[in-house]
């Protein structure tokens, strides 16, 4: 069974930082485009970045500059790397895979259940 | 950046009776548009992939149409479990973006 467990989230300080990481099971993460979206509390939902198979990085404009997503072959797993964070970065953060269809990819066929990131003082 | 529109904020159904869901986008998107089902406390779940495939698992009642900016998604017979918060979202480029969403809710 397709599985993406999310970690890493939890409070942080405005203009702290945090690693969230998304270990996968059933499908090998560097062979996919992988991706991280967000949902703040009662909110819809924002794409944050991807990665592509071939090592491609994209970000939102709200979060470039800022953020970074990156993977580890050896363990299965992708990465968030969120720097400076504000208030406005408090969601739930999903990793999910990037589905095609046809050429076009950009769809996310596979969820991880969440994890909470929480941006106060 | 493409920005997408859905319709109705929320929808008011009985059970058994059908739904159609609206999601339009600013420019074309071709059939790039995907749908997904939300409940509470859970992740989003892919319904329909390019305006109208569905995707592994999703039972026939869903079926999505569309092309270009205008799109649809109909339950034609709501069952209890379908009630939920629904997202249209376009993969036509980066960045990809959805809908605010139709919650839809029993009658």
């Amino acid at each position: 069974e397709v599985q993406l467990v999310e970690s890493g989230g939890g409070l942080i300080q405005p203009g702290g930082s945090l690693r969230l990481s998304c270990a996968v099971s059933e499908f090998t993460v560097s062979s996919n485009y992988m991706s991280w979206v967000r949902q703040a509390p009662g909110k819809g939902l924002e794409w944050v970045s991807v990665i592509y198979s071939g090592g491609t990085t994209y970000y939102a404009d709200s979060v470039k500059g800022r953020f970074t997503i990156s993977r580890d072959n050896s363990k299965n797993t992708l990465y968030l790397q969120m720097n400076s964070l504000t208030a406005e970065d408090t969601a739930v953060y999903y990793c999910a895979r990037i589905g095609h269809h046809g050429n076009s990819y950009g769809y996310f066929d596979y969820w991880g259940q969440g994890t909470l990131v929480t941006v106060s003082s | 950046d493409i920005v997408m529109t859905q319709s109705p904020a929320t929808l008011s159904v009985s059970p058994g009776q059908r739904a159609t869901l609206s999601c339009r986008a600013s420019h074309n998107v071709y059939s790039n548009l995907a749908w997904y089902q939300q409940k509470p406390g859970q992740a989003p779940r892919l319904l329909i992939y390019g305006a109208s495939t569905r995707a592994t698992g999703i039972p026939a009642r869903f079926s999505g149409s569309g092309y270009g900016t205008e799109f649809t998604l109909t339950i034609s017979s709501l069952q209890s479990e379908d009630f939920a918060v629904y997202y249209c979202q376009h993969f036509n480029n980066w960045p990809v973006a959805f809908g605010q969403g139709t919650k839809v809710e029993i009658k």
